[in-house]
This record gives structure tokens, C-alpha cells and sequence, in this order.
């Protein structure tokens, strides 16, 4: 059962760090790859990242050099590091993945995780 | 980035009708063009890939046209269950969305 799921803090201070995993199950990290996607409250979708399944990634220019993504194939882990946060980091973040071959077809997702940047 | 813009931003529905929704790119995204349903509080779902291709597990009422820089989400019979707003993603370039499509019931 193919299965991500997303671990962080909900609440996070203004210019401080956010870190969040995503643990998959059900298929491989070198097969697969793995996107960040974010969503403000009540608007739209923001792709963030990718970690591709040979271990390189790419990054939305938007996020300049703040956002990094790395992983642990051994733990089946995905993590999302972005500093200098603001209040309108303010989002739901998802882990999604897309088979190795359809760069960005988000087939599976996971429930997401909700922080709030507070000053 | 490629922009994308969808319409209309909410269209009211009956029960049983065929609706169209629509996307646009600002430039050719070929058929890299994959539309999601989110309902309230979910996650997104994978309707259509690749403008028109079937996802396993969608109803076959969901379908997909187009290419180059206009799509066409339809439902053929849309349901209560439907209700959700639609999105178009790129997938030509680094990806971007488009900013949805709700669907209310009329």
C-alpha cells in the first residue's frame, strides 16, 4: 500500500528554520520521485522542490537559495528544509510523488502537514 | 514560468449535466498537461495525465483534450461526489498550477 506522510511542527517563529519529513511507504525512493508542494490557506497549489530518485534535485526559483531537500533512502525518508521564514510561509506543505520516468506526474500524496509561521 | 489560467474561477452545476472546464498555458506545454481534484481538506488526486491519458481508479467520466497551450477538462455526468476544485499542473518545464476551478452545486 503506497502510502507518504508528512512530520513537522505546526507552529514555527518568524525568520526561524522549518524541517519536515515526509516518510513513504509502499514504493522505493530510487524508483520514485519525491516533490514538495505547498498550499496558503484557501488558495492554490505552489510546487517547492523535487528530490529525483537518483538522488539529484530542483528547486522553484522562488524560494531562491532559502529551501533544501535531501533524503535518507535507508529510512525511506524525504526532508524539506527552508529558512528565513515568513508569515506568508504560512501553508499546508505536501510530499507527493511521481515514477522516476514521469518527472511531474504527482500520482500519490500525502495528507500534508499545516505550519504556521508566528511572529 | 509558464502560467496557467483556468476558467471559469467557480461554475455553478446541476447534478447529471456535462460540463467543460478550461486551461490555458502562456506558451506550448506540448501534452505535459495533468489535471487533480482536491475536495475540502484533502489531498490532491490525479484525474488526467498527459492531457487525455486515464488514471487507473478514476471514473470514466472525467476525460481530458488538448494540447499545445488550450485543455479541456470534462465530466460527463457530473455528481455530488464532484464537487472539489479542479487543477491543471504543467509538467513542460519546472511545474506550475493553475489557480483552480471550483466546482458548487447550482
Amino acid at each position: 500500500q503506497v502510502q507518504l506522510k508528512e512530520t513537522g511542527p505546526d507552529l514555527v517563529q518568524l525568520t526561524q528554520t522549518l524541517s519536515i519529513t515526509c516518510t513513504v511507504s509502499g514504493f522505493s525512493l530510487t524508483t520514485y520521485n519525491v516533490h514538495w508542494v505547498r498550499q496558503p490557506p484557501g488558495k492554490g497549489l505552489e510546487w517547492m522542490g523535487a528530490m529525483w530518485n537518483g538522488g539529484g534535485t530542483d528547486y522553484n526559483s522562488a524560494f531562491k537559495s532559502r529551501l533544501s531537500i535531501s533524503r535518507d533512502t535507508s529510512k525511506s525518508q524525504v526532508f524539506l528544509k527552508m529558512n528565513s521564514l515568513q508569515t506568508d510561509d504560512t501553508a499546508k506543505y505536501f510530499c507527493a510523488r511521481s515514477y522516476y520516468y514521469e518527472d511531474y506526474v504527482m500520482d500519490a500524496w500525502g495528507q500534508g502537514a499545516s505550519v504556521t509561521v508566528s511572529s | 514560468d509558464v502560467v496557467l489560467t483556468q476558467s471559469p474561477a467557480t461554475l455553478s452545476v446541476t447534478p447529471g449535466e456535462r460540463i467543460s472546464l478550461s486551461c490555458r498555458a502562456s506558451e506550448s506545454v506540448d501534452t505535459y498537461l495533468h489535471w487533480y481534484q482536491q475536495k475540502p481538506n484533502e489531498s490532491p488526486r490525479l484525474l488526467i495525465k498527459y492531457a487525455s491519458q486515464s488514471i487507473s481508479g478514476i471514473p470514466s467520466r472525467f476525460s481530458g483534450s488538448g494540447s499545445g497551450t488550450d485543455f479541456t477538462l470534462s465530466i460527463n455526468g457530473v455528481e455530488l461526489e464532484d464537487l472539489s476544485i479542479y487543477y491543471c499542473q504543467q509538467g513542460n518545464s519546472l511545474p506550475t498550477f493553475g489557480a483552480g476551478t471550483k466546482l458548487e452545486l447550482k
